[in-house]
């Protein structure tokens, strides 16, 4: 079983609509919560850090359930520029700062 | 002011050659990562760095070696390079090991083995 694991997609979604969609991680132990955001051919970019109790920044919501492992995230009133993919990254304790990466899911908002 | 560099953006060579890639941050951290994201876009990790110091070696061929020179500047180097080596190769920097250190990326090295 790999260590964080995201639905591929890609969620096609129509601009204006809302897509959601979540990331499952297998260490009970890990510590913090990162979404990343990874445009074709470019480096991946800090979208939000994802905090116990919820946390939104502008149309964007993370939440994390720590009973059944799993961060979501929610994008609302899409826009084209959203259409990325969003890595899901777990930080596990002691771990030296070995980030573990999902593979992604892609997004894609059309007109 | 680019906060991690990396050189060179593409890189093409032929099997058999030796290349090194350099990376470089100015945001002050302790801490820096070689990543390699093949076709399939899974990031590995592949080494990190504290101070200097070897943190994280992941089984990757002992084709590939890290060189820290400085906090500064973490440099990849890859001797007898094969086929499979071709992928996208990022660098990676974060303040220290703290859980809620962000990680900063480079903007990738584009490796093509022929």
């Amino acid at each position: 079983r790999k260590e964080v694991e995201q639905d591929p997609g890609p969620f096609n979604v129509p601009e204006g609509a809302t897509v959601a969609f979540n990331c499952t991680y297998s260490n009970s132990a890990s510590q913090s919560f990162f979404w990343y955001r990874q445009d074709c051919r470019k480096e991946p970019k800090l979208l939000m850090s994802v905090y116990s109790s919820g946390n939104e920044d502008g149309r964007f919501t993370a939440q994390l359930n720590r009973a059944s492992q799993y961060i979501s995230l929610l994008i609302r009133d899409s826009k084209l520029s959203d259409s990325a993919t969003y890595l899901c990254v777990v930080n596990p304790t002691d771990s030296w700062g070995k980030l573990q990466f999902g593979a992604g899911t892609q997004v894609v908002v059309t007109p | 002011d680019t906060a991690v560099s990396q050189t060179p953006k593409y890189l093409v060579t032929q099997m058999g050659n030796d290349k090194s890639i350099k990376c470089e941050q100015n945001l002050g951290h302790d801490t820096m990562y070689w990543y390699k994201q093949d076709s399939k876009k899974f990031l590995k990790i592949m080494f990190s760095y504290n101070n200097k110091e070897l943190i994280i070696n992941e089984t990757v061929p002992n084709r590939f070696s890290p060189k820290s020179p400085d906090k500064a500047h973490l440099n990849l180097h890859i001797n007898s390079l094969e086929l499979g080596d071709s992928a996208v190769y990022f660098c990676a920097s974060r303040l220290g090991l703290a859980v809620n250190n962000e990680q900063f990326f480079g903007p990738g090295t584009r490796l093509t083995v022929l």
